[in-house]
């Protein structure tokens, strides 16, 4: 498997929290992307990252942020965290956007 | 509208079959699309990526096939088995040439019968 981990793996937190979840990598890829996954949607982006500081909107980006101050690091947060927000988010890397995409093992995030 | 569709009902097939799964989009012109496996409880691993101007692609006993003209992408496990079963996602570029950000079809869920 790819050096992807994600942090943390399982969450419950309450309508209106800050939630802030992490991915780190090891392989120095210069793309990282977060998405989300939930029944009937299949996987949609959210925010990726083309370098350090480098970021942009994915499909589904309203109600997240991201920072990212080094290559191995992406953070995604949600400022008031909201009960349509509970889904399975997943980290990616790749070396380039053309390139294949390697997953974390996701974390399953529930608002209640 | 755009969609990229794959077939929503699980695929049933009995072991030493070939297991054929459909990608259809509508309103995409991708440089490249790729497939994915996704086992439950874990991220999708990648398969094969095939561009706009391959035709088919081969990886042991997986077969993609791209048919930009019906806007279908075909994905075959010949000789299937057990440890084949999961969820299999198609997914385009959606953008110019490599800088297009990834779409992912809902998923389409085989499962092989010993």
């Amino acid at each position: 498997d790819a050096g992807i981990t994600q942090s943390p793996r399982h969450k419950v937190t309450e309508t209106g929290t800050p939630v802030t979840l992490r991915c780190h990598q090891t392989e120095n890829h210069r793309y990282m992307y977060w998405y989300r996954q939930d029944p009937g949607h299949g996987l949609r982006l959210i925010h990726y990252s083309y370098g350090v500081k480098d970021t942009d909107k994915g499909e589904v980006s309203d109600g997240y942020s991201v920072s990212r101050s080094k290559t191995e690091d992406f953070l995604l947060t949600l400022e008031s965290a909201t009960s349509s927000q509970t889904s399975v988010y997943f980290c990616a890397i790749s070396e380039s956007m053309g390139n294949e995409q390697f997953f974390g093992p996701g974390t399953r995030l529930t608002v209640l | 509208s755009q969609k990229i569709e794959q077939n929503s009902e699980a695929l049933n097939i009995q072991e030493g079959k070939t297991a054929t799964l459909t990608c259809n989009y509508t309103n995409y012109s991708p440089a490249y699309l790729q497939w994915y496996r996704q086992d439950p409880g874990r991220g999708p691993v990648f398969l094969l990526l095939i561009r706009e101007n391959e035709k088919e692609k081969r990886k042991e006993r997986l077969k993609v096939t791209f048919d930009t003209t019906l806007k279908q992408s075909l994905f075959h496990i010949t000789a299937s088995q057990p440890a084949d079963s999961a969820t299999y996602l198609c997914a385009l570029a959606h953008g110019s040439g490599n800088t297009g950000k990834l779409i992912f079809g809902q998923g389409t869920t085989l499962q092989v019968k010993p």
